[in-house]
Parts: structure tokens; sequence; C-alpha cells
């Protein structure tokens, strides 16, 4: 079965970069995305078609893409990013399967 | 603004039937667009169940395809997920959401606040 790989957790002081990784062997051929879960919230879409931020997204989100690899960076990070981040795909073989990465917990402090 | 809600028993018994709704407003499901399930058990990530199209044609999780239906009813606006034979592993917060077909791919973009199922005799 298809998965999307990230690391458990990251952590950054703030206004520091923090880098969140995804990879995935579709990545190649299929777009990422990311979502932002706060504690005992819904996720929120952050990064869509890899690189694209949603209307209401600070610019400070930023996504990108080489071969299987996608990247969720967030410069200038804030203490109010502190949450989990999901990168989210669809598997190429044709079978529709939609996959969430494990998630990285981000820790801003 | 498009919402959804999620509505359902919060508590299943083991081996009994999963039933949950999603009532959407804002966006007549009847216009497009798909409709899915996704699930979070405690402190775990996110989960894939399903989503079905206006139409009703409808995609599966693999892992979860022989115990799954998701149907819709455009004239109340709404879609439902049942879950059958379930068990403490099934015990999540259930969300669901609007999934936006990009002729490329799909993701979803509203989302319902979620709700605590917990499977406990």
């Amino acid at each position: 079965s298809y998965e999307l790989t990230q690391p458990p957790s990251v952590s950054v002081s703030p206004g520091q970069t923090a880098r969140i990784t995804c990879s995935g062997d579709a990545l190649p051929k299929k777009y990422a995305y990311w979502y932002q879960q706060k504690s005992g919230q819904a996720p929120v879409l952050v990064i869509y078609e890899d690189s694209k931020r949603p209307s209401g997204i600070p610019e400070r989100f930023s996504g990108s893409s080489s071969g299987t690899m996608a990247t969720l960076t967030i410069s200038g990070a804030q203490v109010e990013d502190e949450a989990d981040y999901y990168c989210y795909s669809t598997d190429s073989s044709g079978n529709h399967r939609r996959v969430f990465g494990g998630g990285t917990k981000l820790t801003v402090l | 603004q498009v919402q959804l809600q999620e509505s359902g028993p919060g508590l299943v018994k083991p081996s009994e039937t999963l039933s949950l709704t999603c009532a959407v407003s804002g966006y007549s499901i009847s216009s497009g667009y798909y409709w899915g399930w996704i699930r979070q058990p405690p402190g775990k990530g996110l989960e894939w169940i399903g989503s079905i199209y206006h139409s009703g044609s409808t995609y599966y999780n693999p892992s979860l395809k022989s115990r799954v239906t998701i149907s819709v009813d455009t004239s109340k606006n709404q879609f439902s997920l049942k879950l059958s034979s379930v068990t403490a592993a099934d015990t999540a917060v259930y969300y669901c959401a609007r999934e936006v077909p990009t002729g490329f791919d799909y993701y979803f973009d509203y989302w319902g606040q979620g709700t605590l199922v917990t499977v406990s005799s």
C-alpha cells in the first residue's frame, strides 16, 4: 500500500525557519498538500498543489516538491504555528486512494 | 460559506454498525465535488475512509472497504457513513469534508468539526 513518510517531530525557536519533509514514491507524479491541525481542532489546508497557498494563509508558509520529496517551509515560525502538520496526496496506481502522512509535531519555543 | 456538521451516536457497542451523517450548508451537494470521511484515533494520525461523488459513485480505503458504505441524500443535502462490525480500534474522531477533484487528484478544502465515536460495551 502507498505511504507518505514524515518525521515525527520538528523543533525550532520563534523566528527560525521550520522545514517539514514528506517522502512518497508517487510524489513525482502527484501533487502534495499540507494540513495544519491545532490541538482539538479540525485540519486546515495550508498548501495545495505542492506550492500554492489558500487565501488567508500567512505568506510565511510555503511548499515545494522535488522528486519523491515534498517540503513545507515556515519562514520565521511563530508560537501560534505550533501544531501537527500532515502531508497528503493520492496514489498514482489508478486506485484513487487518498493517503495522509503520519504527521509531524512542530514545536516552536 | 460552506459548512459541514457531523452527527450520530457517540458510543457504539463492539460488533455493531457505526452510523454518522454529515449535513452540508452553504453549498448544494448536487452541484458537484466529492464528499469524504476521514477519521483520527485518539493521539494518532489521519486516515481516509472513503469518498462519494454527488452522483453516488464511491471510492473506499482498501483497508476498510469490506466494512464501509458511504451514501448521499441530495434531497437533504447530506451524506452518510456506515462502518460495520466495529471494534475498539474504530474508536476515533470522525470528520466529514468536501473534496475538490482537480482532474489530476483530489484534496479536502472544507472540514466539519469532527465527532468522537467510542466503541465500547
